[in-house]
């Protein structure tokens, strides 16, 4: 069975300050794992994903996260926020079983202040 | 290249009517999910096609919702009869295949919002 835990539901950060937004994963099986955003009204994006390459997956708009097996984590950072980074961001884990299972975090509603 | 379009964006329907949602995804990906997601909640895995076969719909509350892929190209997302906790927003995403095997890479559509009442 696999699922997927994001420890917070809401963080909140002023602009300038880094972003850290928690999530860890159980998966029976080598696991994808992905981070997603979704702005108000807009379609889900994706923001990176690990597949098992380098450990430390760098995505777009200055985002990154790190693969840690021995804790089951894949935390997502940035240095520095951005107004513009407010958004609901979402953990994902898929495995391949003959066809992909994929499985969302509840989420994470990210707030910036200025 | 063009994304995943879906239609129609917005639709307000009263319980025990009928819906349908329209989904056009991304040119050559063989792979489409029907999501579902629920105010404050992640999106939960309804059906997932590749071609015009059905791979997973464990998670589809088949006495009320429906599904069809017919060509291997666009599809529609059926509810009938609509209850209240169907108001949801109702999201398509697509992907690739790579030698016949999904890729993992989902492409997310702007999404249905649902609303009954």
């Amino acid at each position: 069975a696999q699922s997927v835990t994001q420890l917070d539901s809401h963080v909140s950060v002023s602009e300038g300050t880094p972003v850290l937004l928690r999530c860890n994963y159980s998966s029976s099986y080598s696991p994808s794992l992905f981070w997603y955003v979704q702005h108000p009204n807009k379609g889900l994006q994706l923001l990176l994903k690990y597949t098992s390459a380098a450990t430390l997956v760098k995505g777009i708009n200055g985002f990154e996260a790190e693969f840690k097996k021995s804790e089951t984590s894949f935390h997502l950072t940035k240095p520095s926020a951005h107004m513009s980074d407010a958004a609901e961001y979402f953990c994902v884990v898929t495995r391949n079983t003959g066809g992909f299972k994929t499985i969302f975090g509840a989420g994470t509603r990210l707030f910036v202040k200025a | 290249e063009a994304g995943v379009a879906q239609s129609p964006r917005y639709k307000i329907i009263e319980k025990r009517q009928s819906v349908a949602f329209w989904c056009n995804p991304i040119s050559g990906h063989a792979t489409l999910y029907w999501y579902q997601q629920i105010l404050g909640q992640g999106p939960k895995l309804l059906i997932q096609f590749q071609n015009n076969g059905v791979v997973d719909d464990s998670q589809l509350p088949k006495d009320r919702f429906s599904a069809e892929r017919l060509k291997g190209v666009d599809s529609t997302l059926k509810i009938q009869p609509a209850k209240l906790e169907d108001s949801a927003v109702y999201l398509c995403a697509s992907s690739t295949t790579v030698g016949g095997v999904s890729t993992d890479t989902q492409y997310f559509g702007p999404g249905t919002r649902l609303t009954v009442l």
